[in-house]
């Protein structure tokens, strides 16, 4: 089955412990994303990358960092994550950067405190 | 600058009536638009794209969507709304450059 999986689904840290989210999709595709998704704010994109190697910046990356060491994994990675950083945060992949719509995993609840 | 504008942040509907979820959008580029739809506690759900071509676009659960180039609009209707589509819309912008917008979403409420 085609689809982009993220781990873990729900999370609860404290300031300043790092955590790593996992996300990986199997479809092959060339380009992926991390959004965080506030009410009233909709989906900002936090960064992106276009290829293996390839990663910028969104709207809204300050405080996370990303790689992109294999095609099919993007970890989105808070080194010293704050409370100003919880939020939903959504994993997609699509084809081809804008051209095509992006498929979207099922979210990861993140709250610091 | 791109950006998204979705005016109404929410909309209450009976059962039964037809629905029009606003969508405006600025960019620089030929736009690519799509309008997603997330259920409660759920991931988002492609409903339609409109890439070229025919501006009126068909998606899933009886959604429809109407490019107007001219107004720099892709308003999301649908003739009869059921209980089920109670949830959160969004409509996004991507294209020739390498990021997505989405808007702030809309939230709808179906009353039986």
């Amino acid at each position: 089955e085609a689809q982009v999986t993220q781990n873990p689904r729900y999370l609860i840290t404290v300031t300043g412990k790092k955590l790593t989210v996992t996300c990986s999709q199997n479809m092959n595709h060339e380009y992926m994303s991390w959004y965080r998704q506030d009410p009233g704010l909709g989906l900002r994109q936090i960064y992106y990358s276009m290829n293996v190697e390839v990663t910028d910046k969104g709207d809204v990356p300050e405080g996370y960092k990303v790689s992109r060491k294999e095609k099919r994994n993007f970890p989105l990675i808070l080194e010293s994550p704050s409370p100003n950083q919880t939020s939903l945060y959504f994993c997609a992949s699509s084809l081809v950067r804008g051209l095509n719509e992006q498929y979207f995993g099922p979210g990861t609840r993140l709250t610091v405190t | 600058a791109q950006s998204v504008t979705q005016p109404d942040i929410h909309i209450t509907v009976s059962e039964g009536a037809s629905l029009e979820l606003r969508c405006n959008y600025s960019y620089g580029a030929t736009p690519y638009l799509f309008w997603y739809v997330q259920s409660p506690g759920q991931g988002l759900q492609l409903l339609l794209k409109y890439f070229s071509g025919d501006t009126l676009v068909q998606g899933i659960k009886g959604f429809e969507a109407e490019f107007k180039r001219s107004q720099s609009s892709f308003n999301l209707r649908k003739p009869s709304v059921h209980w089920s589509d109670a949830a959160e819309y969004f409509c996004a912008v991507g294209g020739t450059g390498n990021q997505f917008y989405f808007g702030t979403g809309t939230s709808l409420t179906v009353i039986p």
